[in-house]
């Protein structure tokens, strides 16, 4: 079946650190991948996706790339900030399959 | 535009009582999921809605578990009785088509303790 694996949490770094989350999938074929963020207290929000293989999604910084080769879809930040301190959740969908979660990555930022 | 829209928030029950938790997607969303998410994990996938048929309910546990979406908006997602392992984040989340590329939004959710 469809699997997410992500780096293990908490992940602490310093305000203005370069952030690495890594996630790798399995899937029968190539699915959607995204990435959403749960802040304190809040539901699950969309950070970025990409959809095909090469596909870089992008928002408020924070980048991933579709790289079916190495079936990851790593995200990355150059710089955090406090205000990024939630946890990360990777995803695939694949067809009419349900979207199926990694377990979540806990960061912290400290200023 | 208003997001998905749960209620309650928090609910805390005794064992065996019955629990009943709402939600109102996002306008025009065709498809809605309710998912379970225990501590430390990622959501699961307890049932989609497609309008108003439930086309995935392999994983709701349907002896305790049920859920309705009348005229294909509001839905209600009900545990009766409810038991210690029932536990959880319910979230409750829409889209406007079913398949890998449409973007699912998700509500606050509702965080269930049971004693």
């Amino acid at each position: 079946g469809n699997s997410v694996t992500q780096m293990e949490g908490p992940v602490t770094l310093s305000e203005e650190a370069f952030l690495t989350i890594n996630c790798t999938y399995t899937a029968t074929g190539y699915p959607s991948l995204f990435w959403y963020v749960q802040y304190p207290g809040e539901g699950l929000q969309l950070l970025l996706k990409a959809t095909k293989a090469d596909d870089k999604g992008s928002n408020k910084g924070f980048e991933a790339t579709y790289r079916k080769e190495t079936t990851s879809f790593h995200l990355e930040k150059g710089s955090v900030q406090v205000s990024d301190s939630a946890v990360y959740f990777c995803a695939l969908h694949f067809g009419n399959e349900k979207l199926t979660f990694g377990t979540g990555t806990r960061l912290t930022i400290i200023p | 535009e208003a997001g998905v829209v749960q209620s309650p928030r928090y609910k805390i029950i005794e064992k065996k009582q019955p629990v009943a938790f709402w939600c109102n997607p996002i306008s025009g969303h065709n498809t809605l999921y309710w998912y379970r998410q225990n501590l430390g994990q990622g959501p699961e996938l307890l049932i989609r809605y497609e309008n108003e048929e439930a086309v995935d309910d392999s994983q709701l546990p349907k002896d305790r578990f049920s859920a309705e979406r009348l005229k294909g908006v509001d839905s209600t997602l009900k545990i009766q009785p409810a038991e210690l392992g029932d536990s959880a984040v319910y979230l409750c989340a829409s889209s406007f088509g079913g398949g890998s590329t449409d973007t699912q939004y998700f509500g606050p959710g509702t965080r269930l303790t049971v004693l």
